[in-house]
C-alpha cells in the first residue's frame, strides 16, 4: 500500500534557525514527490516537483532533496513568514491521477 | 488571474439534504481533483478527472458524486450528507493529465448537523 510519512509532526523555530523537514513514502517506481505549503485557512500552494533521486530544487529559503526513499525540505535561516504547513505528495503507484499526501508538518517561526 | 473557484466558501447544512459545491478553473486545465482535509488525517483524495467524461475514485470517494461534462468545471455533489462529512474540501487543477504542479482554491468549510 503506497504510504507518505511525514516528521515531525510540528516544529518551532527561533528566526535563523535552520531546520529539516522528512518526508518518507513507501510507493513503487516514484513518478515525482511534490511539496505544497498551506497557510492556515488557504489552500495549498505548489512549491516543487521532485523526479529522481539526486535532485535539488531551491526557492528562496527552501531547498528541496530526494533519495529513494525520502525527501527533505530543508529550511535555511527561516523568517516568521515562512510558518505554514509544508505538504508532501507523490502519485499513487496506480494512477497519476491518484494523489497521496502526507499528513504535513506545522512550522512555526518566531522572532 | 489564473485561478480555481470554490463556492461557496461556508455552508452549513442538514444531514440528507443534496448540495453540490461548485469548482471552476480558468487556466484550461485538464486534470481536476478534490480533496477533503481533516485534523490529524491530512488530505485526503475523493475523486479526480483527467479529462472532459473522465472521472475516477480517489481514497474516499464514498458519499460523494462528481461530474465533469466541460473542462472548466468540475462539481462535488453530496447527494445524502452526513455529519461525518464534516470537512475542509479542497478542488484542485492541473495543467497535465497528471497531477503535478496543483492550483488549489481556496476551499469549502462544510458543517453537516
Amino acid at each position: 500500500e503506497d504510504q507518505v510519512t511525514q516528521s515531525p509532526e510540528a516544529l518551532r523555530l527561533q528566526e535563523g534557525e535552520s531546520s529539516s523537514l522528512n518526508c518518507s513514502y513507501t510507493v513503487s517506481g516514484l513518478r515525482g514527490l511534490f511539496w505544497y505549503r498551506q497557510d492556515p485557512g488557504k489552500g495549498p500552494e505548489f512549491l516543487f516537483t521532485l523526479y529522481s533521486a539526486g535532485e535539488e530544487k531551491e526557492k528562496e529559503r527552501l531547498k528541496a532533496t530526494l533519495t529513494k526513499k525520502e525527501s527533505f525540505l530543508h529550511i535555511t535561516a527561516p523568517k516568521p513568514e515562512d510558518s505554514a504547513t509544508y505538504l508532501c505528495a507523490v502519485p499513487s503507484t496506480d494512477s497519476w491521477g491518484k494523489l497521496q499526501f502526507g499528513a504535513g508538518t506545522q512550522v512555526v517561526v518566531t522572532p | 488571474e489564473a485561478q480555481v473557484t470554490q463556492n461557496p466558501r461556508y455552508l452549513i447544512t442538514v444531514t440528507g439534504k443534496k448540495l453540490t459545491v461548485t469548482c471552476s478553473q480558468n487556466m484550461n486545465h485538464e486534470y481536476m481533483s478534490w480533496y477533503r482535509q481533516d485534523p490529524g488525517l491530512g488530505l485526503r483524495q475523493i475523486y479526480y478527472s483527467m479529462n472532459v467524461e473522465v472521472t475516477d475514485k480517489g481514497d474516499v470517494p464514498e458519499g460523494y458524486k462528481v461530474s465533469r461534462k466541460e473542462k472548466r468545471n468540475f462539481p462535488l455533489i453530496l447527494e445524502s450528507p452526513s455529519p461525518n462529512q464534516t470537512s475542509l474540501y479542497f478542488c484542485a487543477s492541473s495543467s497535465t493529465t497528471e497531477a503535478t504542479e496543483a492550483f488549489f482554491g481556496q476551499g469549502t468549510r462544510l458543517t453537516v448537523v
